[in-house]
């Protein structure tokens, strides 16, 4: 089935540094969106990108879509505390046994120190 | 997100007995979703359903039964709870498509003892 991997699983900065997590499939994908859960929270829909090489921002945060539409990216640059949370990527299988349903990554947990 | 709310938000119970988490939307939202939250592993899904009466397995449905008889209500039932099944249980809901962005409700964190 279709597997969507997320690196890296932790990551720790000092406030005002960037971060990024990626995302890889082992499938072309149909779309792509990001989550983020704050702790002790659910996780809430950020953005989703469709078109190869798609990239779009909201305010400090950068999502790319690779060419062939099986990795993306989230940038975030400047971190501030409010930052802090798990960030998720998800997607949707262009075809095959898992085509409609978002499959979720791993998650990577960004810890920022003030 | 008001729109979907979970009951309990916490509960811990025993290992054989049978367990109910309930999930309900306001947003008369078609497709309704199930996930298991652990660490290490993201979410992965349970169940859904794209419309009333019809439901899907999704990635690790074994120990697990969905209804949805009405379209605001998608309650998932652990008919003899086992302590793998020890996890935080998200219910999410998606307008257009399986495939389209959901929200999520706030989690019942289950503990089998």
């Amino acid at each position: 089935g279709q597997q969507v991997m997320q690196i890296p699983q932790y990551q720790h900065v000092q406030e005002g540094e960037d971060f990024t997590t990626y995302c890889n499939s082992s499938t072309t994908l149909s779309n792509i969106q990001w989550y983020k859960q704050r702790p002790g929270g659910h996780p809430v829909f950020l953005i989703q990108l469709v078109k190869s090489g798609e990239v779009k921002k909201q305010k400090r945060l950068t999502f790319q879509f690779g060419e062939a539409k099986k990795n993306s990216s989230l940038h975030i640059t400047a971190t501030q505390t409010t930052d802090v949370g798990t960030y998720f990527c998800a997607g949707s299988n262009a075809g095959g046994t898992s085509y409609g349903k978002l499959t979720f990554g791993q998650g990577t947990i960004l810890t920022v120190h003030p | 997100d008001a729109g979907i709310t979970q009951s309990p938000r916490y509960k811990i119970t025993e290992t054989g007995r049978q367990v109910t988490l309930m999930c309900h939307q306001t947003w008369s939202h078609s497709y309704m979703f199930w996930y298991r939250q652990d660490l290490g592993h993201g979410l992965r899904l349970i169940y859904y359903s794209a419309a009333a009466d019809i439901t899907d397995k999704g990635e690790v449905p074994d120990g697990y039964v969905v209804s949805r008889s009405k379209t605001e209500n998608f309650p998932l039932t652990l008919e003899s709870a086992t302590r793998s099944q020890t996890s935080v249980y998200f219910c999410a809901s998606s307008e257009l498509d399986s495939d389209q962005p959901q929200h999520f409700g706030d989690g019942t964190r289950l503990s089998i003892l």
